[in-house]
């Protein structure tokens, strides 16, 4: 069964360092996410892409957050800096096409980030 | 924005109890989606609910979407060692952009 892909799974890294993760989607799937989950709550979403394009990230803090997707299949997550609140586990999730119902988003295993 | 309380928000049962479990908002959705995640890895959906009243049942789990589309339930019969783990409600978002806001989850020990 298809499953959508992250790496690296754990990431310890000291404050003001650079972080980077990477997400492979389920081929085929159009739409992709990725989420910020805090220890003890749910998934917050970052930013969206349809595609190569983001279509939202209201919520990705840009002064040290970037995500690109340049071709429409994988993506990359990075923070740089990284900051202690910054601990949490990325979650990738994605989905076949624009529209339709939002069950259909499939979610990765994520990447949990410690920020010393 | 909308905000997706739910509760308890843990739960320690013993095996082959019956667990209830609530997810209450702020404001109207018009799906309700119920997913489980298991320790490191990613929510898996379990049920969805696309019409006020509606109860749909996954084997052991059946959920309803509350009559004012501010709330939904989830029940698990006869719980077993494999549900443990956390339960998030989720629901799309009011203004129709495809984005998804999660509850604050409730955590299911099974006491052996």
């Amino acid at each position: 069964e298809a499953e959508v892909a992250q790496s690296p799974r754990y990431k310890i890294t000291e404050k003001s360092q650079a972080v980077a993760f990477w997400c492979d989607p389920i081929s085929g799937h159009a739409t992709l996410y990725w989420y910020r989950q805090i220890l003890g709550q749910g998934p917050e979403l970052l930013v969206q892409f349809q595609d190569e394009s983001v279509v939202d990230d209201s919520q990705l803090p840009k002064d040290r957050f970037s995500a690109e997707r340049l071709k429409g299949v994988d993506s990359t997550l990075k923070i740089q800096p990284a900051e202690q609140g910054d601990s949490a586990v990325y979650v990738c999730a994605s989905r076949p096409t624009r529209g339709g119902n939002q069950e259909t988003q499939y979610f990765g295993p994520g990447t949990r980030l410690l920020v010393l | 924005g909308q905000q997706l309380n739910q509760s308890p928000q843990s739960m320690f049962i013993q095996e082959g109890e019956d667990v209830s479990m609530n997810c209450t908002s702020s404001s109207i959705f018009n799906t309700w989606l119920w997913y489980k995640q298991d320790p490191g890895e990613g929510p898996v959906l379990l049920i969805a609910l696309y019409k006020a009243g509606e109860l749909t049942s996954n084997g052991r789990l059946t959920a309803q979407f509350g009559i004012t589309r501010k709330d939904s339930f989830l029940n698990i019969s006869a719980s077993i060692p494999s549900d443990v783990g956390i339960y998030f409600c989720a629901g799309p978002s009011f203004f129709g952009n495809e984005k998804l806001t999660f509850g604050t989850g409730t955590r299911l020990t099974i006491i052996p």
